[in-house]
């Protein structure tokens, strides 16, 4: 069954740096989506992605925060210079283009510690 | 906005016995509604989801939920609960249209006992 799969699936990094979290999509799928979760609290939307550019993106995703799909295949998250705050297990989402009924099918996640 | 409550943080059960997670959720209209769960170290996997007809819907794993508008939930059930049903269970809702973001309840973590 096809998947998501998201590299790496751990990651540390000093507070300032800068970090890319990448993720490969379903093949066939066009809209993509990232999503985080802060230890302890809900899965939070972050910023939605369809025809090369963002489709809707939350308060969250302010200007620190970028998404890009580089090749075929990679959706990326790149976070430019990350804070204490940006600590949290990230999601990246793929829903395939038939219809408004399609599902979302998650990845396993990459946390991402900073200090 | 939208926003979904689960009320039950965590959840005993016996093996065997039968599982009710509550979610309830607040928005204008009939959103879409999923069911996810979450086992140690995997990612979102989802169970169900209701778009629109029947209200109640059966999932993968032997899950079940009804959506009860009145009610504004889209309770998750299962009649037997195994030891591998240990997990935390989150609740979703969605609104549809090309974007299609989902908001998350807090998760449920359900405990089996043996």
């Amino acid at each position: 069954e096809p998947e998501v799969t998201q590299t790496p699936s751990h990651q540390v990094t000093q507070m300032g740096q800068e970090v890319i979290l990448r993720c490969v999509p379903i093949s066939n799928h066009l809209y993509f989506y990232w999503y985080r979760q802060i230890l302890g609290q809900k899965v939070e939307f972050l910023v939605s992605f369809y025809n090369n550019e963002i489709s809707e993106k939350s308060e969250i995703f302010d200007d620190q925060f970028s998404v890009e799909r580089p090749d075929g295949s990679n959706f990326t998250l790149k976070i430019r210079s990350t804070k204490l705050e940006d600590s949290a297990m990230y999601f990246c989402a793929s829903r395939g283009g038939t219809g408004k009924y399609e599902t979302q099918y998650f990845g396993p996640g990459t946390r991402l510690l900073v200090l | 906005a939208q926003s979904v409550t689960q009320p039950d943080i965590h959840i005993t059960v016996s093996e065997g016995a039968s599982l009710e997670l509550r979610c309830n959720y607040s928005y204008g209209a009939t959103p879409y509604l999923f069911w996810y769960v979450q086992s140690p170290g995997q990612g979102l996997q989802l169970l169900l989801k209701y778009f629109s007809g029947d209200t109640l819907v059966q999932g993968i794993k032997g899950f079940e939920a009804e959506f009860k508008r009145s009610q504004s939930s889209f309770n998750l059930r299962k009649p037997s609960v195994h030891w591998s049903d240990a997990a935390e269970y989150f609740c979703a809702v969605g609104l549809g249209g090309g974007g299609n973001k989902l908001t998350f309840g807090t998760g449920t973590q359900l405990k089996v006992e043996l």
